[in-house]
């Protein structure tokens, strides 16, 4: 059935470095990549979304690339905060109603 | 901030006991979800429902059952709790007829099962 694998399911970042987590999709159907951020305590938050006619966007310190020939996207967060520290899920949607998430990606930026 | 709410927030409760997890949206979304999230993160799918009297069962399998009578409410149901369904539970909605297909997660409800 389809999937997304996710990498890395753990990530340590210096304040200021760079994290970048990366998706791979198996149904080539899929159209929209959405990004959420899950604090402690709190649901999955939609952070960014690229859809499939796009390349790369980019809000402030959060970029998304996609690359649909390899069925690669990935999240780029520059000059890292601590209050980036959180639990990252990519996803991919290809119509009706599922939406197939990623393992998760524990991201903690040391101070 | 997403307008779903899930009662209650923390359940702790012994073994064979009826409970019901509350979710709620004010958005008129017509598709609801509800996923089981283990320690480990990872988020499966274990109901979701298109509309007003439609309901699926996901692809995790589930001794729960939902129930979708009004657009806004989508209860989940344990008729009999047991240690094995200790998790986060997390409810979600979706709107239809949109190329994408954002969903907004709720709280989450933390069952312990005692």
């Amino acid at each position: 059935g389809e999937n997304v694998e996710q990498h890395p399911s753990t990530l340590s970042v210096q304040e200021g470095d760079s994290a970048v987590i990366k998706c791979t999709y198996s149904d080539s159907a899929s159209n929209y990549f959405p990004w959420y951020k899950q604090e402690l305590g709190k649901g999955p938050q939609l952070i960014i979304d690229i859809r499939s006619n796009v390349g790369e966007k980019k809000d402030q310190r959060i970029a998304v690339t996609l690359n649909k020939t390899a069925k690669h996207f990935s999240l780029h967060i520059t000059e890292t905060q601590p209050e980036d520290s959180a639990v990252y899920f990519c996803a991919a949607f290809s119509g009706g109603f599922k939406t197939i998430f990623g393992a998760g990606t524990r991201l903690f930026v040391k101070a | 901030e997403a307008d779903i709410y899930q009662t209650p927030r923390y359940l702790v409760i012994g073994t064979g006991k009826k409970i019901t997890l509350e979710c709620s949206q004010t958005m008129g979304h017509d598709k609801m979800y509800w996923y089981q999230q283990d320690p480990g993160m990872e988020l499966h799918l274990i109901h979701y429902s298109y509309g007003v009297n439609s309901t699926e069962k996901g692809d995790l399998s589930s001794e729960s059952t939902v129930s979708r009578i009004r657009t806004e409410h989508f209860p989940l149901t344990l008729e009999s709790a047991r240690p094995s369904h200790t998790s986060q539970y997390l409810c979600a909605s979706s709107e239809s007829g949109t190329g994408d297909n954002e969903q907004f997660f709720g709280p989450g409800t933390r069952l312990t099962v005692l």
